[in-house]
């Protein structure tokens, strides 16, 4: 069946830290994978999108890889700030329009 | 308008109730799509529309479930006899383009509680 897992349920962090998510899917073949930020009572807000042929994509503090022999995206916050903290998603696209999204990670950054 | 805008944000039902939940998109924008999502999930791809045509529909659960666009720009998520199990945030989202590999931009969502 179709899977997509993402880390952990939660992750804290010191402030300063190099936070990083984890996305693995299985059964898919995305043509693109898109990062998401979710707050609480809030929709998601759209971060970064990296295609299949990309190997890395950064926006800022904010580095996204995608390893589609793993079948894997590793999402890197640096420099954290207590701001940050949120709910991350990952969500994939295949040739259709539609996005399927993992369950989340809820980050903490603690200061 | 600015962002995509829902409405209600909150809606409480009595079980058996029909809802309909409101959807402005960015004006201008082509991809309509909605998403529902659970406590503690992601969201999951219910319907999506090309400015009036409904191209897929494989997410509604069930045939309580209907939406439509009829005019390309807002969208309506109906649900009729509500159950218990509907209970979620209804989300809905827009895209300028029509293929993927774009940015989708999502409303604050419609919380629907179904008692």
């Amino acid at each position: 069946s179709q899977k997509i897992e993402q880390n952990s349920e939660a992750l804290n962090i010191q402030e300063g830290k190099t936070a990083t998510l984890t996305c693995n899917y299985t059964n898919y073949s995305p043509a693109y994978l898109q990062w998401y930020r979710q707050d609480p009572g809030r929709g998601p807000v759209f971060l970064l999108l990296i295609r299949e042929n990309e190997k890395e994509k950064r926006k800022e503090r904010l580095k996204v890889t995608f390893d589609t022999t793993l079948k894997q995206s590793l999402f890197h916050i640096t420099a954290s700030q207590p701001a940050d903290s949120a709910t991350y998603l990952c969500a994939l696209q295949t040739g259709a329009n539609n996005l399927f999204f993992g369950t989340g990670t809820r980050l903490t950054v603690i200061p | 308008g600015a962002g995509v805008s829902q409405s209600p944000r909150y809606k409480v039902a009595k079980r058996g109730q029909d809802v309909a939940l409101r959807c402005d998109p960015i004006s201008g924008h082509v991809s309509l799509f909605w998403y529902q999502q659970a406590l503690g999930q992601g969201p999951e791809f219910l319907t999506y529309f090309q400015n009036e045509a409904q191209l897929d529909k494989s997410g509604l659960p069930s045939d309580r479930f209907f939406a439509e666009r009829p005019e390309g720009s807002v969208s309506t998520l109906k649900i009729q006899r509500t159950q218990q199990e509907d209970s979620a945030v209804y989300l809905c989202a827009s895209s300028s383009l029509r293929g993927p590999g774009n940015t989708i931009y999502f409303g604050e969502g419609s919380w629907l509680t179904v008692v």
